[in-house]
């Protein structure tokens, strides 16, 4: 019989390759971006965040990439651990008097293989 | 520098209880959210909340939640008559002021039988 119930979109990796998690979003006037990485058990970790008058901003190990014209967000991660084994997810505040209040994304299940 | 504080962990309800979710936020932030999540989704808004008001609750059903965030003490969720529905991960977050960046707790796990 047919399966009924969400699964969440996953990507495997060796370790040392690099990662890119996609994300699409739906508010055209969203003004700023977080990913999220989320363990088993645990509440969301900050990784980075993006503004809306910017198109890329790196940090240690990742990278964020917005294109406004298409609604997309990618977060790229360099040289994947296994500790970065998670659920990744992106947010985007909304815009507006409402940019206090989160939208996240289904999430994305990254599995790196030792 | 200690995080957010949730408690409690995980709580267990039978249907028609009441569930209490507790919500210390970090040093120095007065704005705090709360989220919930069911399994393999993002976080849903709930609500939001300063010191003694709520600023937005459109994330919250009308009947049997409530929030508060008092002058001292903890942000609670309160959850009357839980049903099995209610059953999910809540997360609370906190900022220092209202622009962005929210860090979330450990997040309390509510089981109702």
């Amino acid at each position: 019989g047919e399966s009924v119930g969400l699964h969440l979109p996953t990507l495997s990796v060796q370790e040392g390759d690099n990662s890119i998690i996609n994300c699409a979003y739906s508010n055209s006037a969203s003004d700023y971006f977080i990913w999220y990485k989320q363990e088993s058990g645990k509440g969301p970790q900050f990784i980075i965040d993006i503004r809306s008058n910017m198109d890329k901003r790196q940090g240690q190990r990742v990278t964020v990439l917005l294109n406004k014209t298409v609604k997309h967000l990618s977060l790229q991660i360099a040289a994947t651990q296994p500790g970065d084994s998670a659920v990744y997810f992106c947010a985007e505040n909304g815009g507006g008097g409402s940019n206090y209040k989160l939208t996240f994304g289904k999430g994305t299940l990254l599995t790196v293989n030792p | 520098n200690a995080g957010v504080m949730q408690n409690p962990r995980h709580l267990v309800r039978r249907r028609g209880q009441e569930a209490r979710l507790r919500c210390s936020p970090m040093k120095g932030h007065s704005h705090v959210y709360w989220y919930r999540q069911l399994p393999e989704e993002g976080l849903k808004f709930m609500v939001y909340l300063q010191k003694e008001n709520i600023i937005d609750e459109s994330g919250m059903p009308k009947e049997r939640f409530s929030a508060e965030f008092p002058k001292e003490g903890p942000s609670i969720l309160r959850i009357q008559q839980v049903v099995r529905g209610d059953s999910a991960a809540y997360f609370c977050a906190s900022s220092r002021d209202r622009l962005y960046e929210q860090f979330f707790g450990p997040g309390t796990r509510l089981t109702v039988l």
